[in-house]
């Protein structure tokens, strides 16, 4: 079975710049849910998809967006990127009729 | 406002003896609660949940109690081993009919279990 993936790793961008995160959901899962985690806090909630639809948000702004493709991957898209936004970015998959949510190993973004 | 809390952001305990980590929420519509664990460099890893209309959840050497009226929860590790040294991260969620999702996660307590 294999678990959540995401890509890339590390990426470092300029403030005004866009990002594109990439993430793959566990195999069985057709519901991925994106969080941000600054350091030294818990991960907070920015969107949720669900049949290719945004099923959910969370208190973050326009410029955060998504996308999921019929085979369940998802991304996240930031626009007009800001210094506040150098965080690790999660994405979790999990079934539609369960709680429990799994997590890919995160994206660490840098805006400088 | 900070909807679960976790209010010892480190705990360290000897090796073979409890870890006991604390979790303490306002919002009384979550009924499902979940503990994640976190190594540096990685994804939280689910440990386990429990329901609002249990009290007591056990899974090996991990135990999760509720106590609903107090809006606490405590996650139970016996014996402690090094190898739980992480982070731990406590998380509710709303019930289905209204959940997105949404997971509310506690800002996190290191534990650091000593050989």
């Amino acid at each position: 079975e294999t678990g959540v993936t995401q890509s890339p790793t590390h990426l470092i961008k300029t403030r005004g710049q866009q990002v594109t995160l990439r993430c793959s959901s566990q195999s069985g899962h057709n519901t991925v849910s994106w969080y941000q985690q600054a350091l030294g806090q818990g991960p907070q909630f920015i969107f949720q998809y669900y049949r290719e639809e945004e099923n959910g948000r969370g208190n973050f702004p326009p410029r955060f967006s998504g996308l999921q493709f019929p085979n369940y991957s998802s991304e996240l898209n930031v626009n007009a990127l800001e210094l506040d936004d150098s965080a690790l970015y999660l994405c979790a998959s999990s079934r539609p009729d369960r709680y429990e949510q799994y997590f890919g190993p995160g994206t660490r973004l840098t805006v400088t | 406002d900070q909807q679960v809390k976790q209010n010892s952001p480190s705990l360290s305990v000897q090796e073979g003896r409890i870890s006991i980590l604390n979790c303490d929420y306002t919002n009384s519509m979550f009924d499902y609660f979940l503990w994640y664990k976190k190594y540096p460099a990685e994804g939280p890893t689910f440990l386990i949940s429990i329901s609002s209309i249990k009290d007591k959840n056990e899974d090996g050497r991990f135990t999760v109690f509720l106590n609903k009226s107090a809006k606490h929860l405590s996650l139970h590790i016996v014996p402690s081993q090094p190898g739980d040294s992480a982070v731990y991260f406590c998380a509710a969620s709303e019930p289905s009919t209204s959940n997105t999702g949404k997971l509310i996660f506690g800002q996190g307590t290191t534990l650091q279990v000593k050989p």
